[in-house]
């Protein structure tokens, strides 16, 4: 399956501050990737769809300007956190579409707003 | 559509027994189901997937069982082992909605020596 490498595995921010999350797809060129949040002892909650050169789909209820994605090439999306609060402490998990089919997911990223 | 669990299920279990991880989804329109494992800490990883076109499908030492009739599917995890102890979660793909996936409450599976 795919391997895909989300950096960095944690982070501690201030709140008011933003943080960037990279998340890459090291074998094969991604045109889709998905960006998930988790918080402790619950499921995984869809966030996005990131569309290779073009806007990212939200789900209901993600602020689009709170969570940025950007996917400006095959192997490279980002999610970026901005005016972190603390309540935005949580597991962010990436994952890449091979076909259209199986999801393969990055490491997560542990952010803690302090 | 995208489930979140306010607590997880769990489900303990001796080593060596067999274990059987269940998942309910209520879209009548998902057609193509995967399970995930999930140990602390780390991202989801892929353990097997079934298309709505089937009713069984088997890899190595697991079995996935769809119904969809009730809108069921199981995991059966045969001879469990330590190394079985995990978030198990079970992802959705609706048609014609795209190629997301959504999760289910997940089910902590813990395996007793």
């Amino acid at each position: 399956g795919a391997v895909v490498s989300q950096h960095p595995s944690r982070v501690i921010c201030k709140s008011g501050t933003s943080v960037k999350i990279e998340c890459r797809s090291l074998d094969f060129q991604a045109t889709t990737m998905f960006w998930y949040r988790q918080f402790p002892k619950q499921s995984l909650m869809l966030m996005a769809t990131s569309n290779e050169g073009s806007k990212a789909t939200y789900e209901q209820g993600v602020e689009k300007d709170k969570f940025l994605i950007n996917h400006a090439s095959l192997t490279l999306s980002t999610l970026t956190v901005t005016s972190a609060h603390p309540e935005d402490s949580s597991f962010y998990i990436c994952s890449v579409l091979q076909g259209n089919t199986e999801a393969f997911f990055g490491q997560g990223t542990r952010l803690t707003v302090v | 559509g995208e489930s979140v669990g306010l607590h997880l299920p769990t489900l303990s279990v001796q080593e060596g027994d067999n274990s059987i991880i269940n998942c309910a989804y209520s879209n009548s329109a998902s057609d193509y189901f995967i399970w995930y494992k999930q140990e602390s800490g780390k991202g989801p990883q892929f353990i097997i997937d079934i298309r709505s076109n089937m009713d069984k499908r088997q890899g190595q030492r697991v079995t996935v069982l769809l119904n969809k009739t009730v809108k069921h599917l199981s995991l059966q995890i045969a001879a469990t082992q330590p190394g079985d102890s995990a978030v198990y979660f079970c992802a959705e793909n609706i048609r014609g909605t795209g190629n997301q996936f959504y999760f289910g409450t997940g089910t902590s599976l813990t395996v007793i020596p």
